[in-house]
């Protein structure tokens, strides 16, 4: 199956700053690759998404990219604010199965 | 309101006594799944089911079991716990049979004495 792996564990930002978390996954096949953010004491949420047939993909502050030949992606969030603080949690599905399997995971931290 | 309710937030028991942990949904979807998350190890896929009558393991289903008699429950079973199943149980649902855009619950909180 695929195996995605996620860093760093822990980010510290200033605010204002950008931050940048990275996932590799081993599955070539792979062609879906979610983003989701959660907060402490609550439940994940999608916060971006991108398939294999496109490269990039914006949504106001939050970017995704997507390198299939080095088969990694990334997350990118620009002008960090503290709200921006929890954990960001990849993923990537196996086109095979079509079973989502989840990066460990990355505890960002916004300094005011 | 749109939303995947998970039944109980908290529960504490002991080892070998049988519990089952209630999901449902209200947006008439197709996909649904369990997962916990343990500190350090993100979210393991339990077991999920892509429609009524069709359940899947995923990457952690033992001493689990599912079934979904229904499309809008998915109700998580546990025989016999036993404390390495203490965790934080999601169950989540989606939109179709490709598990995109997850919708989650609010997560269980399961102590195993």
């Amino acid at each position: 199956g695929e195996n995605v792996e996620q860093h760093p564990s822990t980010l510290s930002v200033q605010e204002g700053d950008s931050a940048v978390i990275k996932c590799t996954y081993s599955d070539s096949a792979s062609n879906y690759f979610p983003w989701y953010k959660q907060e402490l004491g609550k439940r994940p949420q999608l916060i971006i998404d991108i398939r294999s047939n496109v490269g990039e993909k914006k949504d106001q502050r939050i970017a995704v990219t997507l390198n299939k030949t080095a088969k990694h992606f990334s997350l990118h969030i620009t002008e960090t604010q503290p709200e921006d603080s929890a954990v960001y949690f990849c993923a990537g599905r196996d086109a095979t199965l079509g079973r989502l399997y989840f990066g460990r995971g990355t505890q960002l931290t916004v300094w005011p | 309101e749109a939303q995947v309710t998970q039944n109980p937030r908290y529960l504490i028991t002991v080892t070998g006594k049988k519990l089952t942990v209630t999901c449902s949904q209200n947006m008439n979807h197709e996909y649904m799944s369990w997962y916990r998350q343990d500190p350090g190890l993100g979210l393991r896929q339990i077991y999920y089911s892509m429609n009524v009558e069709v359940t899947d393991k995923g990457d952690v289903p033992e001493g689990y079991k599912v079934s979904r008699k229904e499309k809008r429950n998915f109700p998580l079973i546990l025989e016999s716990p036993s404390p390495n199943q203490t965790s934080l149980y999601f169950c989540a649902s989606s939109f179709g049979q490709s598990g995109e855009k997850l919708f989650f619950g609010s997560g269980t909180q399961l102590s195993v004495l």
